[in-house]
């Protein structure tokens, strides 16, 4: 059983809209802080997003600010990530992760396998 | 904003050998909330370390972390194969959460 599995990914062109999805399973979801990390073709890590256990804050990277959106469903054990207006620039392997704790500052301790968004006309 | 700073950009070494990866931030880390990730090509990045010096589940003890502030270092004790690889650094004890550019550990 994979506990975080990434899904949504594909092409999209510019401009437009995707939603990822992070099904989790194998532990207690609704107590966890969950991130979405990028990493572009050949580049390094770059943290996208946080959002509390119980969705009550979310933090964005400025990059992104405005333009996605990270939620969750406790109820589903799923994690989302909404992306509009998307930029040549937002190309890459999308991971979830999930944090050791419930709040938004934690080390990330499992990751999901990631899901490919490209970005191109 | 924190900015990491790894260095050597890549080490090229030999199974047996010592590594020794840097990380440096731009201002002190909050409560050293640093910790140092591996990925392989075509893998999702795996916890080693969190807290600057713990040891993550499963990891083995010839991986330590060190350090405090705004220096941090990942000693790999004795290279093994599966130890050639990718590694970050990342800051989570303030938004934006920051990672390293990263080091890549080549066999010599």
């Amino acid at each position: 059983q994979v506990p975080l599995v990434e899904s949504g990914g594909g092409v999209v062109q510019p401009g437009g809209s995707l939603r990822l999805s992070c099904a989790a399973s194998g532990f207690t979801f609704s107590s966890h802080g969950m991130y979405w990390v990028r990493q572009a073709p050949g580049k390094g890590l770059e943290w996208v997003a946080v959002i509390r256990f119980d969705g009550s804050s979310r933090y964005y990277a400025e990059s992104v600010k405005g333009r996605f959106t990270s939620s969750r469903d406790n109820s589903k054990n799923t994690l989302y990530l909404q992306m509009d207006s998307l930029r040549v620039e937002d190309t890459a392997v999308y991971y979830c992760a999930r944090g050791a704790g419930a709040g938004s500052f934690w080390h990330l301790d499992i990751w999901g396998q990631g899901t490919m968004v490209t970005v191109s006309s | 904003e924190i900015v990491l700073t790894q260095s050597p950009g890549t080490l090229s070494l030999s199974p047996g050998e010592r590594a020794t990866l840097s990380c440096r931030a731009s201002q002190s880390v909050p409560i050293n909330y640093l910790a140092w990730y591996q990925q392989k090509p075509g893998q999702a990045p795996r916890l080693l370390i969190y807290g600057a010096s713990s040891r993550a589940t499963g990891i083995p003890d010839r991986f330590s972390g060190s350090g405090s502030g705004t220096d941090f270092t990942l000693t790999i004790s004795r290279l093994e194969p599966e130890d050639f690889a990718e590694y970050y650094c990342q800051q989570y004890g303030k938004t934006p959460l920051t990672f390293g550019q990263g080091t890549k550990v080549e066999v010599k």
